[in-house]
């Protein structure tokens, strides 16, 4: 159950897009569309963002997308501003009914 | 409103034991799978354990197996993490969730402290 592969930050001006990548394996993300991310404020609970690879649960803007190829999912955030200043993080189902996270990214609205 | 409170959190010694609880209200409790998430301080997400809306499934982090046991009481509306042989590094922000592949639904946490 090793922790899917984030970087650990990431930074863009507002209105720029920035995109983090969720590296697992075979036996992770590449065998299940169960690719989840969440965004965390510090202090606070995480959100969830995106759900099933790419879909958005209601109430999250469509700034906000997802995407997967092979063993690496994408999260997108399009037209950046101040208030998606956070951690965000990835999850996927890893089979025999066990769940793994990513290490986690600072996103920095410079 | 659909909320989620945990509650149990507290100081215990290394090797001690600890009960958590989280209350659910605003969906029907038994219809979820339910799940236990902790986040080390300073660290990052960490899956814990998953139960199932009938408390027949559920499993474990390699790292938890044998001392951890999720349950589940679906007439009180109320999720269990019961802690055993604690260690240090079990020291963490705990938090539930609903969901069965993603957690749509979370509480603010509950923190422990394993330390003597």
């Amino acid at each position: 159950q090793s922790a899917l592969t984030q970087p650990p930050s990431a930074s863009e001006s507002p209105g720029q897009s920035v995109t983090i990548s969720c590296t697992g394996s075979s036996s992770d993300v590449g065998n299940y569309n169960y690719v989840s991310w969440y965004q965390q404020h510090p202090g606070k609970a995480p959100k969830l963002m995106i759900y099933d690879v790419n879909e958005r649960p209601s109430g999250v803007p469509d700034r906000f997308s997802g995407s997967k190829s092979g063993n690496t999912a994408s999260l997108t955030v399009s037209g950046l501003q101040a208030e998606d200043e956070a951690d965000y993080y990835c999850y996927s189902y890893a089979g025999s009914n066990k769940f793994v996270f990513g290490t986690g990214t600072k996103v920095t609205v410079l | 409103e659909v909320q989620l409170v945990e509650s149990g959190g507290g100081l215990v010694q290394p090797g001690g034991s600890l009960r958590l609880s989280c209350a659910a209200s605003g969906f029907t409790f038994s219809n979820y799978w339910m799940v236990w998430v902790r986040q080390p301080p300073g660290k990052g997400l960490v899956w814990v354990s998953r139960i199932k809306g009938d408390g027949t499934s559920t499993s474990y982090a390699d790292s938890v197996k044998g001392r951890f046991t999720i349950s589940r009481d679906n007439a009180k509306n109320t999720l269990y993490l019961q802690m055993n042989s604690l260690r240090a590094e079990d020291t963490a922000v705990y938090y539930c969730a609903r969901g069965t592949t993603a957690g749509d639904v979370w509480g603010k946490g509950t923190t422990v402290t394993v330390s003597s």
